[in-house]
Formats: structure tokens, C-alpha cells, sequence
């Protein structure tokens, strides 16, 4: 079955420093991988896709298919960054289209 | 472009009743997908809606249904609540000619089931 893991629940990191959100996911297919952000009070929203290879506010992700990953990096942590993030993936068959991981707390600390 | 839109925002309702929920997706977008998110379980897919068929299905039970319209509106309905049903009802609007592609999100419909 496919599944999404996103292994930190919190994670805080200082303003300035390097932040990596990780995401294993785990399909047998060719994957389509997202990473989603919800600020608070505002409506989920697509952050990066990996298909797409581009920086979004400064962060990145490449996928790893040898170890089934799609960690997001950025190098320089903003206080603007504190948000809950999702890991998902898009599988093009008749179940579930898009497993969401169950996300990482980011708090950027001033 | 308007955004998803979702009604009502919050409504609380008691075990036993039934409720349904509203989406408008972003014109020209034909797929509706519907999931709930809890903090103990996270987002889990409902089910999706494309040209008024149901064509993906999540694990919920049979009380949870749902149906789009020719305008690609959609409504889900739950039957004979539960307090478990407590959650925040989030629909996502794609244009969706296949199973992939970006989601966009409403700002959800939060039940509290009393």
C-alpha cells in the first residue's frame, strides 16, 4: 500500500540555520510527490512538486527513488517559515489519489 | 480567480443526525476531492468527484457519501453522526483530466458532533 511518513512531528531550528523536513514515502509505481504548507490560519497550499525542479521561497526537494525519499531543505530558515508541512504523494490509480504524510511543526525560533 | 469555497465554515450537530457539507471548486476545474483532517489521524482521503461520477474512494464507512453536480459543485453528506466525526472537512479543486496533478484547497468546514 502506499504510505507517507514524515518521521518529526515538531521540528525547531534558530533563524538563519539550515532546516530539513524529512518524507519517506513507500509505492511501487512511478511517484508523484508534493509538499504542501498550511500558515496559520490560512488554507493548505502547494509549496513545491518534485516534477517541476524549482526553488519556492527558498526551498528545495529532490526526490531519492534508491531511498524512497523527498526531504525538503532550505538553507537559511526565516521566521516566516513557521508552518505545519505535508508530504504527499500522487498515485495514478483508482484508490486513494493523494496520501498525505502526517506532518512536521516547523518552528523557526527568532 | 475565486478560490475553493466551502459552506458552512463551523456547525455543530449532535450524534445521531446527519449533515451536509458544500463546495464550490475554482471554475473550470472539473475534479472535487474531499478529505478529513483530525490531529490523530491527519488528512485521510474521502473520496473524489470528476464530470459527476465518483471515481476514487477512500476507507470511510458507507455513511460518508457525497455527489458533484453538472456545475462541478459538490456536497458530502454524513449520516447517523458519530462524536469521531468531529473533524475539520477540507475539499480540493484540480482540473483533473488524470489522477495527478496540484490540489487546491478550501479553508474547510469544521464539524463538532456533540
Amino acid at each position: 500500500a502506499q504510505r507517507v511518513t514524515q518521521p518529526e512531528k515538531l521540528l525547531s531550528v534558530f533563524k538563519g540555520a539550515p532546516v530539513e523536513l524529512k518524507c519517506n514515502y513507500s509505492y511501487s509505481g512511478s511517484p508523484e510527490l508534493f509538499w504542501y504548507v498550511q500558515y496559520s490560519r490560512q488554507r493548505l497550499q502547494l509549496l513545491l512538486r518534485h516534477i517541476s525542479r524549482e526553488s519556492i521561497k527558498g526551498f528545495t526537494a529532490d526526490l531519492n527513488k534508491g531511498e524512497t525519499s523527498f526531504h525538503l531543505k532550505k538553507p537559511f530558515a526565516q521566521e516566516e517559515d513557521s508552518a505545519m508541512y505535508y508530504c504527499a504523494l500522487s498515485v495514478d490509480n483508482y484508490g486513494q489519489n493523494f496520501v498525505f504524510g502526517p506532518g512536521t511543526r516547523l518552528s523557526v525560533l527568532p | 480567480k475565486a478560490g475553493v469555497t466551502q459552506t458552512p465554515r463551523y456547525l455543530i450537530k449532535t450524534r445521531g443526525q446527519q449533515v451536509t457539507l458544500s463546495c464550490s471548486p475554482i471554475s473550470g476545474h472539473r475534479s472535487v476531492s474531499w478529505y478529513q483532517q483530525t490531529p490523530g489521524q491527519g488528512l485521510q482521503f474521502l473520496f473524489e468527484y470528476f464530470s459527476e461520477t465518483q471515481r476514487n474512494k477512500g476507507n470511510f464507512p458507507g455513511r460518508f457519501s457525497g455527489r458533484q453536480f453538472s456545475n462541478s459543485r459538490s456536497e458530502m453528506n454524513v449520516s447517523t453522526l458519530e462524536l469521531g466525526d468531529s473533524a475539520l472537512y477540507l475539499c480540493a479543486s484540480r482540473y483533473g483530466t488524470t489522477n495527478t496533478g496540484e490540489l487546491f484547497f478550501g479553508e474547510g468546514s469544521r464539524l463538532t458532533v456533540l
